[in-house]
């Protein structure tokens, strides 16, 4: 099994540009997450997905979107990038355990907007 | 909004060096993860504690879950250079939304030869 992987690893936007970054897992988990993280700041829930065609808001989701349209995918849409989006972007995903959701994380994505 | 305060946040010791790290919070979790992470990758689970009072072993790092379900520790013994990383703990709330992880925001541990 891949895991969790992620598309780009690293990509830099000019501000007001639009771009998708790619999510896809092999471990046929129904949740899935994105998440950003900033020096200092831990891991903050941008979007999270409970299942195909179901999507919902985190703590930080202004600026973002996201579908749900397979199992395997969650990709994160960026519409008019802002040089507060610059961060490490990390997807996860997590097995139905109840009481227990342990994320399996991909290798991030390093976002850099100017 | 659940918090989870770690500490230390930096932590810089010499190789042979017993340390703990501490997780705590005002809420009750179902559960709690502990993660590592190292430079330019994601996070990798290392252990979950769903039990009050559990405690883990995984080689030289011990894990305890406080027996009020609100806080927990990492014990590393003998630390070693390839310890360093970001360890991260992670909780579930026990009530509403099951779905999302309040994460802490990290300790830092630099172990040098």
């Amino acid at each position: 099994n891949a895991g969790v992987t992620q598309t780009p690893k690293f990509r830099i936007l000019k501000i007001g540009q639009s771009m998708t970054l790619q999510c896809t897992q092999d471990m046929n988990h129904n949740y899935m997450y994105w998440y950003r993280q900033d020096p200092g700041m831990g891991l903050k829930l941008i979007y999270y997905s409970v299942g195909a065609g179901i999507t919902d808001k985190g703590e930080v989701p202004n600026g973002y979107n996201v579908s749900r349209s397979t199992t395997e995918d969650f990709p994160l849409r960026l519409e008019l990038a802002a040089p507060s989006q610059t961060s490490v972007y990390f997807c996860a995903s997590s097995p139905d355990r109840t009481g227990v959701r342990e994320q399996y994380f991909g290798p991030g994505t390093r976002l850099t907007v100017t | 909004t659940q918090l989870l305060e770690q500490s230390p946040q930096f932590l810089s010791i010499q190789e042979g060096e017993n340390l703990t790290v501490y997780c705590n919070s005002s809420s009750v979790f179902s559960s709690l993860q502990w993660y590592r992470q190292e430079p330019g990758e994601g996070p990798v689970l290392l252990v979950t504690v769903v039990t009050g009072g559990e405690v883990k072993k995984l080689k030289r790092l011990t894990f305890q879950f406080g027996d009020a379900r609100k806080d927990s520790s990492l014990h590393i013994t003998a630390a070693q250079p390839g310890d360093t990383g970001l360890y991260l703990c992670a909780g579930l709330n026990s009530g509403g939304s099951n779905y999302k992880l309040t994460f802490g925001k990290g300790t830092l541990l630099t172990v040098n030869p």
